[in-house]
């Protein structure tokens, strides 16, 4: 299975901190993938890196991978309350691209 | 509002009952999905239609039927639920292509079975 599996489950930081949450997988990807959700709502696409690029920003995101290591983290810098939500890391792999979820870094960000 | 939309947004059914959720996409995309999201799991796929093509999870039981009429509309038909198929049911569509396959998610579906 290319599961990607998030780490922490959770975490809490306070306004303007930075936010790091990194994801592991097992297989050969095509490209990787950081979706946000809000409680209880559907899952919003943040970012796409793929498999030849090493980072990329998008505003105060910024997303790393590795592919030697299987892994890669996505950090929000200068956190707001507004961040508090979900994020999901999702694999896809070549030809059919079936994307899998792991299970998700609940984040919290207080006033 | 994301371009997909799901009704009914709640419903709550008895084991006994025949359900339909319904999704329907405003973007134009040729592939649509069903995700099953249950509490401290991973999100899983449920079925799958591209290109007028259905691809299925086979550990998908039969109590769950999906239908495709269009590459605008998805339902997923609900017939003599257990309690532990209580989830957030979500469709999400996408303009598939052998690059990347970015999904787009409607707000879900909270499904609750008696």
């Amino acid at each position: 299975s290319q599961q990607g599996e998030e780490d922490p489950q959770a975490l809490s930081i306070q306004e303007g901190e930075n936010a790091t949450m990194n994801c592991s997988y097992k297989t050969s990807i095509n490209n990787l993938q950081w979706y946000r959700q809000n409680s209880g709502r559907g899952l919003v696409h943040l970012i796409l890196i793929r498999s030849n690029e090493r980072e990329k920003h998008s505003g105060r995101l910024r997303v790393t991978l590795d592919t030697s290591k299987k892994s890669s983290s996505l950090l929000i810098t200068a956190s707001r309350a507004a961040d508090t939500a979900s994020y999901f890391c999702a694999t896809g792999d070549t030809g059919f691209q079936k994307l899998v979820f792991g299970t998700g870094t609940r984040l919290l960000v207080s006033p | 509002e994301t371009g997909v939309t799901q009704t009914p947004r709640h419903l709550v059914m008895g084991m006994t009952n025949k359900k339909s959720l319904k999704c329907e996409q405003h973007l134009g995309h040729n592939a649509m999905y069903w995700y099953k999201q249950s509490a401290k799991k991973p999100l899983e796929l449920m079925f799958v239609y591209s290109l007028e093509e259905r691809v299925e999870n086979n550990s998908v039981p039969s109590r769950f039927s999906p239908e495709c009429p269009n590459s605008s509309h998805l339902f997923l038909h609900l017939h003599t639920l257990q309690p532990e198929d209580s989830a957030l049911y979500l469709c999400a569509s996408s303009q598939f292509s052998s690059g990347a396959n970015v999904l787009t998610f409607g707000a879900g579906s909270r499904l609750t079975v008696l």
